[in-house]
């Protein structure tokens, strides 16, 4: 059990486009769900923690207004990359998390940004 | 801020040799998470270590915790080329609602 969906895999698109990326989870309900950010050869940074129903938590230096967070269920959270310029290409990963004490995180398969 | 670092950030070794990859965190956390990255994909969980003195194995993999020094370790055994891939530490606050993750190490398994 504990998959993670993420989609789409691969996005290529213009400069000035918004791109939406969706993470499910499959076959459990996951009150917490991150959003990361990977640069080549560079570890996973995390860009926001969305619960369920309330606003996600951003980290310091991450535009809330240009990566929107929505986590409308227990099973989906999308972000949304609005106005994408070259420099937002990037590896996006997310992961969810079941409630309690000491859940592990689940990881989706990553969506790879390609701004052109 | 919590820093996750570990050693080496690259290492590449002949099939047969071991060694260990050592990752040093910077607060209080009785949890620690390994997970491979192999190129172009996501993250595979290998270990979740959750308490001082953990140790688990899997295969030619073998990590351990001890929480007073902020130390994990994750020995590689007679590597094989199959292991070449990037690995995580990660640690989550107490809280357990963020992770931190390491550097990454980058192993490479020569045949």
């Amino acid at each position: 059990g504990a998959v993670v969906s993420q989609h789409p895999s691969w996005v290529i698109c213009k400069s000035g486009t918004s791109v939406k990326i969706e993470c499910r989870s499959l076959d459990f309900q996951a009150t917490t769900m991150f959003w990361y950010r990977q640069f080549p050869k560079q570890s996973l940074m995390l860009m926001a923690t969305s619960n369920e129903g309330s606003k996600a938590t951003y980290e310091q230096g991450v535009e809330k207004d240009k990566f929107l967070i929505n986590h409308a269920s227990l099973t989906l959270s999308t972000l949304t990359v609005t106005s994408a310029h070259p420099e937002d290409s990037s590896f996006y990963i997310c992961s969810a998390r079941r409630s309690g004490e000491y859940q592990p995180q689940h990881f989706g398969d990553g969506t790879r940004l390609s701004i052109l | 801020e919590l820093k996750v670092e570990q050693n080496p950030l690259f290492l590449s070794m002949q099939e047969g040799k071991n060694y260990t990859i050592y990752c040093n965190y910077s607060t209080t956390s009785d949890r620690l998470y390994w997970y491979r990255q192999d190129p172009g994909k996501s993250l595979e969980s290998l270990f979740v270590l959750l308490s001082n003195g953990a140790v688990k194995q899997e295969g030619r993999l073998m990590a351990s915790l001890d929480t007073k020094a902020r130390l994990s370790t994750l020995h590689i055994t007679a590597a094989v080329h199959d292991l070449s891939a990037t690995y995580f530490c990660a640690v989550d606050t107490n809280t357990g609602n963020q992770f931190y993750f390491g550097t990454g190490t980058s192993l490479t398994v020569i045949p």
